[in-house]
């Protein structure tokens, strides 16, 4: 069986800091992994995915996450935020040539203030 | 916009009932997945529909079932409700059943209240 853990529940940071939003994952087999991001009141929409190739994926809106194999991370980051970038965050893994459910980390809430 | 829809948007009933919830896939899309989002369990997968079948089964109660119509929306299926079952539940879609591209699409989302 596959789980998620996100490490931290809330990330209050000020505008235009950076921010890493961290996720570790665990599992036996290969798995894809995926960042969501849930504004209020709306639903889910991915913002980034790794499937393979390079380990360094990016967002069209400057979010990017790296998976790290050997420590079963996949950690989301931005180098400067926008008061916009509040929401909350999951984290998702599914296995490779195997069930489509996706399993998510409880999620982040990322508030940008002013 | 996803294009993934789901009706209704909130719906308040009272223990002991019985509801429905319905979602239309985006254009195209043979896949439907089914997900529970609750305070304490977080974000649960329920279960997949693939053209019609039943693909994969997650953490669904008994009281619970789900099914996909020929013109290809899902229906899920809440009975004998609990306090426990206040959730959103949100209607996924997906081009096929399987695959490392095949990349799922969220509705916006029922909101149930269980009173």
């Amino acid at each position: 069986a596959q789980s998620v853990t996100q490490l931290d529940s809330q990330v209050p940071v000020f505008e235009e800091a950076p921010v890493e939003l961290r996720c570790n994952y665990s599992s036996s087999v290969s798995v894809y992994l995926f960042w969501y991001v849930q504004y209020p009141n709306q639903g889910l929409q991915l913002l980034l995915k790794y499937l393979s190739g390079s380990t360094l994926v990016e967002s069209i809106n400057g979010f990017e996450a790296e998976f790290n194999k050997s420590q079963t991370s996949f950690h989301l980051r931005k180098p400067s935020v926008h008061i916009s970038d509040t929401a909350e965050y999951f984290c998702a893994v599914r296995t490779q040539g195997g069930s489509e459910k996706l399993v998510f980390g409880k999620g982040t809430k990322l508030t940008v203030n002013p | 916009d996803s294009g993934v829809t789901q009706t209704p948007k909130h719906l308040i009933t009272a223990t002991g009932q019985r509801v429905t919830l319905r979602c239309s896939p985006r254009s195209g899309d043979l896949s439907v997945y089914w997900y529970q989002q609750s305070l304490d369990q977080g974000l649960q997968f329920l279960i997949q529909y693939y053209n019609g079948e039943e693909r994969a089964k997650g953490n669904i109660l008994e009281r619970f079932s789900a099914q996909q119509f020929p013109d290809l929306h899902s229906e899920l299926n809440l009975s004998s409700l609990e306090l426990g079952d206040s959730a959103l539940y949100f209607c996924a879609s997906s081009k096929r059943g399987s695959g490392g591209t095949n990349e799922q699409f969220f509705g916006p989302g029922t909101r149930l209240t269980v009173l």
